[in-house]
């Protein structure tokens, strides 16, 4: 069966110091994975995906995601982190095959201190 | 860019009323979905759609219904709303049923049952 585990449900960081979120992932087929972001009172947006091509998922505003299969893992990273990038963050797997069905980690808030 | 649209940022309903979620999509998306979600739980599917007129239960769609008449509008319905379906309510569609692809969300409906 599919599940994700987001390892900490807050993180808090200084403006300037790297960010990274964890995601440990579980899957029987091949996985897709996801990073979406949610702002408060907004709704889900896209940060970066893994589709079986390259491991190192470049995404927007300056996240990366590497995708590590011996450690089933897809930890997502920033190396500087911007007052903006306070928000929660969801590491989502999926299916491969069947009708796009998500499933989503509990979510990780950060926050991000001046 | 893809639009997704839900017709109420907020709304305050009584226990026993029904109640209605509207959805729509502006991309001629094939695949609809409603989710709910809640405080360290992540998003859970209620249901989906992959074509209209058809439709399949996720992983939580005990006292939930949904209507898809035409391609571009999903429905969640709450025959009975209860407060325990006091929650925020998140719509998503995507154009293609393989798991790889993204699926793109509306703002989000916060629903209060009292």
């Amino acid at each position: 069966a599919q599940s994700v585990t987001q390892l900490d449900s807050h993180v808090s960081v200084s403006e300037g110091t790297p960010v990274l979120l964890r995601c440990n992932y579980s899957s029987s087929y091949s996985p897709s994975l996801f990073w979406y972001v949610q702002h408060p009172n907004k709704g889900l947006q896209l940060l970066l995906k893994y589709t079986s091509a390259a491991t190192l998922v470049k995404g927007i505003n300056g996240f990366e995601a590497e995708f590590k299969k011996s450690e089933t893992s897809f930890h997502l990273t920033k190396p500087s982190a911007h007052m903006s990038d306070a928000a929660e963050y969801f590491c989502v797997v999926s299916f491969s095959g069947g009708y796009n069905k998500l499933i989503f980690g509990a979510g990780t808030r950060l926050a991000v201190h001046p | 860019d893809v639009k997704v649209t839900q017709s109420s940022r907020y709304l305050v309903k009584r226990t026993g009323e029904k109640v209605f979620l509207e959805c729509v999509q502006d991309m001629d998306h094939e695949n609809m979905f409603w989710y709910r979600q809640d405080p360290g739980l992540g998003l859970r599917l209620i249901y989906f759609s992959y074509d209209v007129k058809m439709k399949e239960k996720g992983d939580i769609p005990e006292g939930y219904s949904v209507s898809r008449e035409k391609k571009e509008r999903f429905s969640l319905i709450l025959e009975s709303a209860s407060t325990n379906q006091t929650s925020m309510y998140l719509c998503a569609s995507s154009f293609v049923p393989e798991g790889s692809y993204e699926q793109y969300f509306g703002p989000g409906t916060r629903l209060t049952v009292t």
